[in-house]
């Protein structure tokens, strides 16, 4: 299986500043087919996951331009370039280029 | 909008069964591969299984000799039964919708199950 490992564990921003986490897959995450495939998940308090970004860096719609996803092999970013309130919450990337899906720990932001 | 809903009992008995529903509107049930993940505070988020209308399943083996899933395409709903269960199946359990292209793209409310005698 795919191990997904973040960090930090934890994020304290001060409001408007950027945030950056990092997610680093045990193998590959580029597919046969040339895709790779990972997501990125925000999860509110006391809400459901909520999908950001797929395939790396793909931003879903209505999610605000300042999150943004990078990275490529084994080595992946989100990125928060000002942080706001409602960004508070934890953050999981996934990796779903083979079976088992797989959940990297997750990384608490919280306003400094 | 995809969105999806999770039904069934809270509190299941050790060594009986678990067993959920998740309800999908806002699309076909034959639109997307369907998704069941659980989330506890010792194991996080864990993806159980996928499954398509098909018949097609992907089972984690962690649960593969336990679990059971259908879809029902006359109630647009899917399904998910865990067997033998231990004080360990207790989780938040999620539905959720699968592609390739995307992942994991909705995610239903979550149902709490909790797994006492």
């Amino acid at each position: 299986d795919v191990v997904m490992t973040q960090s930090p564990l934890s994020l304290p921003v001060t409001l408007g500043q950027p945030a950056s986490i990092s997610c680093r897959s045990s193998q590959s995450l580029v597919s046969s087919d040339g895709n790779t495939y990972l997501n990125w998940f925000q999860q509110r308090p006391g809400q459901s996951p909520r999908r950001l970004i797929y395939k790396v860096s793909n931003r879903d719609s209505g999610v605000p331009d300042r999150f943004s996803g990078s990275g490529s092999g084994t080595d992946f970013t989100l990125k928060i370039s000002r942080v706001e309130a409602e960004d508070v919450g934890f953050y999981y990337c996934m990796q779903y280029t083979q079976w088992p899906l797989t959940f990297g720990g997750g990384t608490k932001v919280e306003i400094k | 909008q995809v969105q999806l809903q999770e039904s069934g009992p809270g509190l299941v008995k050790p060594s009986e069964t678990l067993s959920l529903t998740c309800g999908v509107s806002g699309c076909s049930i034959s639109d997307y591969y369907w998704a069941w993940i659980r989330q506890s505070p010792g194991r996080g988020l864990e993806w159980i299984g996928t499954l398509h209308h098909s018949g097609t399943t992907w089972y984690n083996a962690s649960v593969k000799s336990r679990i059971t899933t259908s879809t029902d395409t006359s109630k647009n709903q899917f399904s998910l039964s865990l067997n033998s269960v231990t004080a360990a199946d207790t989780a938040v359990y999620y539905c959720a919708a699968y592609t390739r292209p995307g992942g994991l793209d909705y995610w239903g409310q979550g149902a709490q199950v909790t797994v006492s005698s």
